[in-house]
């Protein structure tokens, strides 16, 4: 089984400045990580995911995330945000599969990035 | 592509009642649905996996004859909440799992808000 830790609930930044969103992840085999944006009373929208190969990856709104092996981690970042970032993110783990089967997403708790002027 | 519908959107029903909550992939064929649940400012729990032409799978905790999933087509999965109660008011998120895809990504719905009276 997998399990994810956003340590951070709520994030509070001034716009233009950057930010980093924390996400530890903790799993017995290899894993697919990714981030998700939630908007009010939306579903989620993928901002970025590892799969394999680069641990640098770079995702939609000029968003990226380092996978980090050894300290199982996988912080999201932005070097500017707008006003428009403001919003839940949700890091995700799932098992790495070798074939097209799904695999269960396990969900951090979420932080609250809150932008503001 | 990878767009993932959901219907209704909103839905005020009275206690005792059943409501049916539609998830369809507009653009592609889904082996997979998954059903979430999301309370307030809380993560999404994972309440069951729904396989095409097959019976769901529900996590621990979660009343199949309750929460009742049929995923008739690789397009389209049903939630049925039946005999609801102010207690099933909450955020119900589905998404998909293109098929025959090594590592592909969830896509999600838009959510229904459920409120029971």
């Amino acid at each position: 089984a997998q399990s994810v830790t956003q340590l951070d609930s709520q994030v509070p930044v001034f716009e233009e400045a950057p930010v980093e969103l924390r996400c530890n992840y903790s799993s017995s085999v290899s894993v697919y990580l990714f981030w998700y944006v939630q908007y009010p009373n939306q579903g989620l929208q993928l901002l970025l995911k590892y799969l394999s190969g680069s641990t640098l990856v770079k995702g939609i709104n000029g968003f990226e995330a380092e996978f980090n092996k050894s300290q199982t981690s996988f912080h999201l970042r932005k070097p500017s945000v707008h006003i428009s970032d403001t919003a839940e993110y949700f890091c995700a783990v799932s098992a790495a599969r070798t074939t097209g089967t799904a695999s269960k997403l396990t969900f951090g708790t979420g932080t609250r990035l809150q932008v503001t002027l | 592509g990878a767009v993932v519908s959901q219907h209704p959107s909103w839905v005020i029903c009275k206690s005792g009642t059943s409501v049916k909550i539609e998830c369809r992939s507009l653009d592609f064929q889904a082996t997979t649905m998954f059903w979430y649940r999301q309370f307030p400012k809380q993560s999404l729990m994972l309440m069951a996996t729904s396989n095409e032409g097959s019976k769901a799978t529900y996590e621990q905790g979660v009343e199949k004859d309750k929460f009742l999933i049929n995923h008739a087509s690789l397009t389209l999965s049903t939630l049925t909440v039946t005999s609801a109660h102010p207690e099933d008011s909450s955020f119900y998120i589905c998404s998909a799992f293109r098929a025959r895809t090594i590592g592909e990504t969830q896509y999600f719905g838009p959510g229904t808000r459920l409120l029971v009276l």
